[in-house]
């Protein structure tokens, strides 16, 4: 069974500063993709950044960016000049390709923003 | 803004009442997704639609009945529910099997049951 396990309830930094949220994740497949949802208060669930197992360049998105390292199994999450809009629960989360389209998501990561 | 509407946002109910919490999207998405969250937990998959037929069923009691009566739309059905059923539902729509792409999620139906 796929496991995702991010190892930080909570998180702080900052505004302006760089924090990195850590997920691994446990499968025998080989492709497959991985995201990080972001859930603000209000509820719901916004997609930050995916990543394609197949692709070895690392995403990027603004301030957002990953490093996936496959063969460790590991999907950290870098914000760069974090923002007060950036507080939220953040999830990292496997899908595989094919197949049954399940989500697995893992525990969530709290992130603070200090002014 | 969001793609994926809920309604309604909240709702209270007891446990003997018959409500539908209702999903809708317009993205031309042909799998949709039921998932139960819990406070301070990730989403918990409850029920997944491919082209309108049900695909996966997380053994999910039978209080809760899932419809997807077209390709836009997707319902759940509850009745005789319990007090720890109370939580947030998250309806979401992705492209078609196989594809891989990212969930798209609404803002979710906030269910309290007395």
């Amino acid at each position: 069974a796929q496991t995702v396990t991010q190892s930080q309830p909570e998180m702080s930094v900052q505004e302006a500063e760089t924090v990195t949220l850590s997920c691994t994740y446990d499968t025998s497949e080989s492709d497959y993709y991985l995201f990080w949802y972001k859930q603000p208060p209000s509820r719901q669930m916004i997609l930050v950044i995916r990543q394609e197992a197949y692709k070895q360049q690392n995403a990027t998105e603004n301030r957002f960016s990953v490093n996936f390292q496959k063969a460790a199994k590991s999907f950290s999450l870098k914000i760069s000049d974090s923002q007060l809009g950036d507080a939220a629960m953040y999830f990292c989360a496997y899908r595989i390709t094919q197949g049954a389209q399940k989500l697995v998501f893992g525990q969530g990561t709290r992130l603070t923003i200090n002014p | 803004d969001t793609e994926v509407t809920q309604t309604p946002k909240h709702l209270v109910m007891g446990m003997t009442n018959k409500k539908s919490l209702k999903c809708e999207q317009h993205m031309g998405h042909r799998a949709m997704y039921w998932y139960k969250q819990k406070a301070k937990k990730p989403p918990e998959l409850m029920f997944v639609y491919s082209y309108e037929k049900l695909s996966i069923n997380e053994s999910v009691p039978s209080r809760f009945s899932p419809e997807c009566p077209n390709s836009s739309l997707l319902n759940l059905h509850l009745h005789a529910l319990q007090p720890e059923d109370s939580a947030l539902y998250l309806c979401a729509s992705s492209q078609d099997r196989g594809y891989g792409g990212e969930l798209f999620f609404g803002e979710g139906s906030r269910l309290t049951v007395l």
